[in-house]
């Protein structure tokens, strides 16, 4: 079935290393939005990109948007302990018309 | 501020129960949409609503159905619980109609119910 996989899974750093979380999507979408999820918290979200190749910047984050609108990327610089949390990608897929989340990659940032 | 409210934080129910779950929002959103978040496996999406007694399968429909008689409320609900449905369940609301452009309205999401079936 239609799938979106993030890697890594989980990701220990500390603090002050930077990361980056990789979205792959099997079918092309049609805009991709990224969402934070502190511990016991729910999903908030963070940005939304739509045209290829597209990358935005939100102060320590770089988000982009691959050119064949299959995969995406959000690399934080310098992390802080408050980057805790899951991060998700989510996007609609013009094709089968769903809305459609990524599996996450937990970040865990050691002071 | 939008805010999406669901019923419970927590529920425990055996096996067999009719199960409820209820979310509430009030930005007066026409989507509405029911997921299950499980480790691994991400967010994953149940049901979703563009309209009021309107519904349309997600992903993982199976041994689930939903109500939504008023905009503002969205109900999911297991006909007979069981114990591979224990999981944190996730409502949200987004403006606009799914599909096309308003498919990039972002979703907010109500606090989760976790949901524990014995």
């Amino acid at each position: 079935g239609q799938q979106v996989m993030q890697i890594p899974q989980y990701q220990h750093v500390q603090e002050g290393e930077d990361f980056t979380t990789y979205c792959n999507s099997s079918t092309t979408l049609s805009n991709i939005q990224w969402y934070k999820q502190r511990p016991g918290g729910h999903p908030v979200f963070l940005i939304q990109l739509v045209k290829s190749g597209e990358v935005k910047k939100q102060k320590r984050l770089t988000f982009q948007f691959g050119e064949a609108k299959k995969n995406s990327s959000l690399h934080i610089t310098a992390t802080q302990t408050t980057d805790v949390g899951t991060y998700f990608c989510a996007g609609w897929s013009s094709g089968t018309y769903k809305y459609i989340f990524g599996t996450g990659t937990r970040l865990k940032v050691l002071a | 501020d939008v805010k999406v409210t669901q019923s419970s934080r927590y529920l425990v129910k055996r096996t067999g129960e009719k199960v409820f779950l209820e979310c509430v929002q009030d930005m007066d959103h026409e989507n509405m949409f029911w997921y299950r978040q499980d480790p691994g496996l991400g967010l994953r999406l149940i049901y979703f609503s563009y309209d009021v007694k309107m519904k349309e399968k997600g992903d993982i429909p199976e041994g689930y159905s939903v109500s939504r008689e008023k905009k503002e409320r969205f109900s999911l609900i297991l006909e007979s619980a069981s114990t591979n449905q224990t999981s944190m369940y996730l409502c949200a609301s987004s403006p606009g109609l799914a599909g096309g452009s308003s498919s990039y309205n972002e979703q907010f999401f109500g606090p989760g119910t976790r949901l524990t079936v014995l």
